[in-house]
């Protein structure tokens, strides 16, 4: 089974400019999230979707990102204009749609991409 | 605001031995924790997890043990292997299906042969 794939790896822009991410999720994987690695610290969700949906976009910066999941399969993230502070490793993470069953059920695992490394100037 | 702690930056153990890695949680709505390893380059992959109706979960040489009273949980790895050495991040989510992660700032794991 192929993982989730994400491009580019890396990536190093001035800032001020532009610059986006592209994610594919697993195969049949309805729900996909980015986060925000930044260094020392660990993953922040930035916004999630269900299907072409969003679930959750309350920690994305939306005066400067953006993102869209057109046909509900892939996704791109758009930072513009980049700031200093937005230098971070941007994930992506896929699961299979929400199921119901409590908490004996068990939790949807989320698989991750390799990750964009961003350098902003 | 810090939910999920990690006030361990990086640990060292000897192979063979147990490995113990911490997390504190500060959030009293959460219902679910793992375990994610995370290599140089790679993103997080998925290690263990435990849901609150329980207190211990295993997993081959990987134990997380969860004390819902102290808001603690532990990841222990017995014996510890050279291959373990790695980033553990702790995460923890409000139960409802798929809800996002919550993650430590982790933990960096060294295993000297």
């Amino acid at each position: 089974e192929a993982g989730v794939a994400q491009s580019p790896r890396y990536k190093i822009i001035e800032k001020r400019q532009s610059v986006a991410f592209w994610c594919n999720p697993i195969s049949g994987h309805a729900t996909l999230y980015w986060y925000q690695q930044i260094l020392g610290q660990g993953p922040k969700l930035l916004i999630q979707f269900q299907n072409n949906g969003v679930v959750d976009d309350s920690q994305l910066p939306k005066d400067r990102f953006s993102a869209e999941r057109l046909k509900g399969v892939d996704s791109t993230l758009k930072i513009q204009p980049a700031k200093l502070e937005d230098s971070a490793v941007y994930l992506c993470a896929s699961s299979l749609e929400s199921i119901s069953g409590g908490l004996a059920g068990g939790y949807n695992e989320q698989f991750f991409g390799p990750g964009t490394r961003l350098t902003v100037l | 605001d810090q939910q999920v702690k990690q006030n361990s930056p990086s640990l060292s153990v000897q192979e063979g031995r147990i490995s113990i890695l911490n997390c504190d949680y500060t959030n009293s709505m959460f219902d679910y924790f793992l375990w994610y390893k995370k290599y140089p380059a790679e993103g997080p992959t998925f290690l263990i997890s435990i849901s609150s109706i329980k207190d211990k979960n295993e997993d081959g040489r990987f134990t997380v043990f969860l004390n819902k009273s102290a808001k603690h949980l532990s990841l222990h790895i017995v014996p510890s292997q050279p291959g373990d050495s790695a980033v553990y991040f702790c995460a923890a989510s409000t139960y409802s299906g798929n809800t996002p992660l919550v993650f430590g700032k982790g933990t960096r794991l060294s295993v000297i042969a």
